[in-house]
């Protein structure tokens, strides 16, 4: 069964802290894994995505991380601020057919002051 | 702005109504999408445009209905509103069906049903 699960499920930390956020899946024919960033009350926004051959992506303060091998990915968060609260969810896309997307429930994180 | 937007934003309503969620996209997109995500945040889909043909229908009460009078837009009805269509409601647009291509999200639409 294509599944997402991440964890975990929610998690405060001070501002200036790093973080790592863990995405693990089933999915399969795997072709691609995104990571979005859900700010309250708005839509989720893509920070990036990972296909089967890269390892490690960075946009900034958020780097990504895929181990095709044993199907984690991780966003990693350095020196958070306080604009980094948000959800962040992780999407894993498969090669076929017409619903080829399989949503993680999210990570809520909150940094604090 | 080039955007994807959603009207409402919110809709506070009585069960047994029915309610419309317009979504327009100025990108350029084929393909539209309405999510539902729920209390604890999971989102999931409902139903899926590409060039105004249906390629997605979850398993979704026939009291939802979509229609998509060209490829900019993808409105939401929703028939005889019950407690449980509680949710926010988002859009979404992308270039194609790939799964690869991302995903430009509206700012969603607060439905409560009391």
């Amino acid at each position: 069964k294509n599944q997402v699960e991440q964890s975990p499920q929610s998690l405060i930390i001070l501002e200036g802290k790093n973080c790592t956020l863990q995405c693990n899946y089933t999915v399969s024919p795997f072709s691609n894994l995104r990571w979005y960033k859900q700010d309250t009350g708005r839509g989720p926004v893509s920070l990036t995505i990972m296909t089967f051959s890269e390892n490690t992506k960075s946009n900034g303060r958020y780097t990504a991380t895929l181990d095709a091998d044993t199907k984690q990915s991780s966003l990693h968060i350095t020196a958070s601020q306080l604009s980094d609260s948000a959800s962040y969810i992780c999407v894993v896309s498969v090669e076929t057919g017409a619903n080829n997307l399989f949503f993680g429930t999210g990570t809520r994180l909150t940094v604090i002051p | 702005d080039t955007a994807v937007s959603q009207t409402p934003k919110y809709l506070v309503t009585q069960m047994g109504n029915d309610k419309s969620i317009k979504c327009e996209q100025n990108l350029g997109h084929d393909t539209m999408y309405w999510y539902k995500q729920d209390s604890k945040k999971f989102l999931k889909i409902m139903f899926s445009y590409n060039n105004k043909e249906l390629i997605i229908n979850e398993t979704v009460p026939n009291r939802f209905s979509p229609k998509s009078p060209d490829k900019a837009h993808l409105n939401l009805h929703i028939n005889s509103l019950e407690l449980g269509d509680s949710a926010v409601y988002f859009c979404a647009s992308s270039l194609g069906t790939s799964g690869y291509n991302e995903q430009f999200f509206g700012p969603g639409t607060r439905l409560t049903v009391l």
